[in-house]
C-alpha cells in the first residue's frame, strides 16, 4: 500500500487548546478520511473528504484536502477530555488500486 | 440497528491452532476488508472483497485466508502459518470498492 506520513506521533495538551495535525503522501491521493479510535475499540469515521482544496467542518473538527492532493490536515478547537485517543488519517489512491491506505496515528492526552 | 458485528471480542489460541474470526454487516455493502493492528502501527490491510465470490490478498495476507460466499459475511482464518497472530483484527465494509469505510468494534486474538 501507499506509504502516508502522519504527524505528530503523539500529543499532551491541556484542555481548551486547538489541536493539529497532518499527513502527508508521495502520491497523489482521490479521497482523504480522518478516523477516531477509542482504545479497544473499533476506529470511527470523523471527516470524509473528495476533492482538493475542500475544506469541511464536524462540530469542532476541521479537516482540509490539500491543493497538491498529496496531504491533509484535522484541526480540533476547544479540546475537551473526551478527544483523547489515536486520530488516524487514511485515504485512496489510484496507485494502490483505491485500497484503504491508514498512517500510523497521531495519540492525543488531553489533561484537564 | 445497521452495522458491522465483529465476534468474539477476545479469543485465545494455542499455538499451532487455525481460529476463524466473524465479521456480519447488515449494511448491503458490497465491498468487506480485514485489517490488522499492532502497538504503535497503522491498520495493514490482509484481505479485501470488492463484491462477494471475489476477494484479494492485501498487503500482509501470508497466513491468512478468507471466504466471501455471502454478501453480508467476511470471515477471516488466521492459520499456524501466521507467525506472529496477536494482535487486534478490524473488520470494515464500504458501499463499493473505494469508497468510505466503516469498522466492526475489532476482536483482539491472544497466542498463548
Amino acid at each position: 500500500g501507499q506509504q502516508l506520513n502522519q504527524s505528530p506521533q503523539s500529543m499532551f495538551i491541556q484542555e481548551g487548546e486547538d489541536v493539529s495535525m497532518n499527513c502527508t503522501s508521495s502520491s497523489i491521493f482521490n479521497t482523504w478520511l480522518w478516523y477516531k479510535q477509542d482504545p479497544g475499540e473499533g476506529p470511527v469515521l470523523l471527516i470524509a473528504l473528495y476533492k482538493a482544496g475542500e475544506l469541511t467542518s464536524n462540530g469542532r473538527l476541521t479537516a482540509q484536502f490539500g491543493i497538491t492532493r498529496k496531504d491533509s490536515f484535522l484541526n480540533i478547537s476547544a479540546s475537551i477530555p473526551s478527544d483523547v485517543g489515536i486520530y488516524f488519517c487514511a485515504g485512496h489512491s489510484s496507485n494502490s488500486g483505491y485500497a484503504l491506505n491508514f498512517g500510523k496515528g497521531t495519540s492525543l492526552l488531553v489533561t484537564p | 440497528d445497521g452495522g458491522i458485528t465483529q465476534s468474539p471480542k477476545y479469543l485465545f489460541r494455542k499455538e499451532g491452532q487455525n481460529v476463524t474470526l466473524s465479521c456480519e454487516q447488515n449494511l448491503n455493502h458490497d465491498a468487506m476488508y480485514w485489517y490488522r493492528q499492532d502497538p504503535g502501527q497503522g491498520l495493514r490491510l490482509i484481505y479485501y472483497s470488492q463484491i462477494v465470490n471475489d476477494f484479494q490478498k492485501g498487503d500482509i495476507a501470508e497466513g491468512y485466508s478468507v471466504s466471501r460466499e455471502k454478501k453480508e459475511s467476511f470471515p477471516l482464518t488466521v492459520t499456524s502459518a501466521q507467525k506472529n497472530p496477536t494482535a487486534f483484527y478490524l473488520c470494515a465494509s464500504s458501499p463499493s470498492w473505494g469508497a468510505d469505510a466503516f469498522f466492526g468494534q475489532g476482536t483482539r486474538l491472544t497466542v498463548v
